[in-house]
């Protein structure tokens, strides 16, 4: 067990619809990061979150958008869906703000299935 | 920009067999480099890193080594086990400051 939670594990949706992920990072740490996982992008990052300030960004679309609260847990909402946002997505938190280095192990929940239909 | 390229899978071995993965990378600087492991419906999980060149990772009986003349980090196990069927992805982080940057992943499957 990593430590990362995220909620919900499978989500089924339809097109134009409007979800919401969540994720709560390991104990102490301050840095969230949201990652996309589809079969032809492969693992692709979207976003980073340090301390509920936006830290990275990357290949994320302007449909999607994300915040970190004071508790440090995250919620990534996506919304206006089309059936190419169906994709394993996974958070990852990690105790600095740095991306990933040797000495910021970034750890990864188990994911959300999103499928849009 | 930074790239991590890796063998395509699935890649099938039978149990005890020997395993190797490649992952070659595109970076500027010094990157730190990772192999993380996905089990079956599971997040992914760090498996071993390597910080600089002629750096060995290893862990659970895989290892890697940072090849900078290469730009290579291969993934190698002398003898593979059904339980280590799962995802494998390189991933390097180009500055520490900067996400990481994962490959496509190699699917491993070992049968008895």
């Amino acid at each position: 067990d990593s430590g990362v939670t995220q909620t919900p594990k499978h989500l089924i949706t339809a097109t134009g619809q409007r979800v919401t992920l969540r994720c709560s990072p390991r104990s102490g740490d301050l840095s969230v990061y949201w990652y996309q996982q589809s079969l032809d992008q492969g693992l692709q990052f979207l976003i980073q979150y340090y301390n509920g300030e936006e830290r990275a960004k990357g290949n994320i679309l302007e449909r999607f958008s994300a915040q970190q609260f004071p508790d440090l847990h995250s919620e990534l909402n996506l919304s206006s869906l089309e059936l190419g946002d169906s994709a394993l997505y996974f958070c990852a938190s990690s105790a600095l703000a740095g991306g990933g280095s040797a000495k910021n192990i970034q750890y990864f929940g188990a994911g959300t299935r999103l499928s849009v239909l | 920009g930074d790239s991590v390229t890796q063998m395509e899978g699935p890649v099938t071995l039978s149990e005890e067999a020997c395993l190797t993965i490649n992952c070659t990378y595109t970076a500027t600087g010094y990157p730190s480099l990772f192999w993380y492991v996905q089990y079956p419906g599971e997040g992914l999980q760090l498996l071993l890193k390597a910080t600089k060149a002629d750096d060995k990772g290893s862990n659970k009986g895989f290892e890697a080594t940072y090849r900078k003349e290469t730009t290579s980090f291969h993934l190698e196990k002398g003898s593979v086990q059904v339980s280590d069927s799962a995802v494998y992805f390189c991933a390097l982080s180009p500055s520490g400051n900067t996400p990481l940057v994962f490959g496509k992943g190699t699917r491993l499957s070992v049968i008895a």
